[in-house]
């Protein structure tokens, strides 16, 4: 839906680097969620804020990490980051009771 | 939380429409269906969301019989630009449920 942008939209990096991935969202919304998309695996949930909150998480090791700010910018962080972590990633502000997707940022780890 | 089931993949012609159904056994009472539809390198694009009967916009129409167990996404006259893949959700997007995504169905639409 027009108005959910990430930023960067590409971005390569290296092994053991750290990178933080932003999501501007539509108005007025509360919630964002995160998801990785990879080949293999598919879409993935990797959590959702509520309100600046954590409040879901999915199966992700602790070197993913988000959060949300009082204007509804949310971004997400990887430390440390590996090979595998090379994926399309995907926040997803809600409306009412719909989630609408960014663009997404494609991250290549070398 | 609630799994679906979808066909892997659908081939189709222009002009003609097409249905594609998923499987949802053990949806819940609060659960909303909702479909997607993503490019390659793009963010899903939210196509339609319903939760009993049927669900029509501009652009696709949503059949959900009495038992909720499917739900099938109606595409009518297909062209090109339709080939992508279709995901099914099942959740109580309202609530602190978060969303799986099945493998989705690849839509091939050829001339």
């Amino acid at each position: 839906k027009a108005g959910v942008t990430q930023t960067p939209r590409y971005l390569i990096k290296t092994r053991g680097q750290q990178v933080t991935l932003s999501c501007s969202p539509i108005s007025g919304h509360r919630s964002v969620s995160w998801y990785q998309q990879t080949p293999g695996q598919g879409l993935q949930f990797l959590f959702e804020y509520f309100s600046e909150t954590q409040r879901n998480k999915g199966n992700f090791p602790g070197r993913f990490s988000g959060r949300q700010f009082s204007n509804s910018r949310s971004e997400m962080n990887v430390s440390t980051l590996e090979l595998g972590d090379s994926a399309l990633y995907l926040c997803a502000p809600r409306m009412q009771e719909t989630q609408y997707f960014g663009p997404g940022t494609r991250l290549l780890v070398l | 939380l609630a799994k679906t089931t979808q066909p892997i993949s659908m081939d189709s012609y222009e002009g003609q429409e097409v249905n594609i159904t998923c499987s949802h056994n053990n949806i819940a009472t609060n659960d909303y269906i909702t479909w997607y539809q993503q490019f390659p390198s793009q963010g899903p694009r939210f196509i339609i969301q319903g939760y009993k009967t049927k669900v029509t916009n501009e652009v696709a129409s949503l059949f959900i019989p009495a038992d909720r167990k499917s739900s099938t996404l109606s595409l009518p006259r297909v062209s090109l630009s339709d080939t992508a893949v279709y995901y099914c959700l099942v959740g109580d997007i309202g609530g602190f449920q978060k969303l799986v995504f099945g493998t989705g169905t690849r839509l091939l639409v050829s001339p």
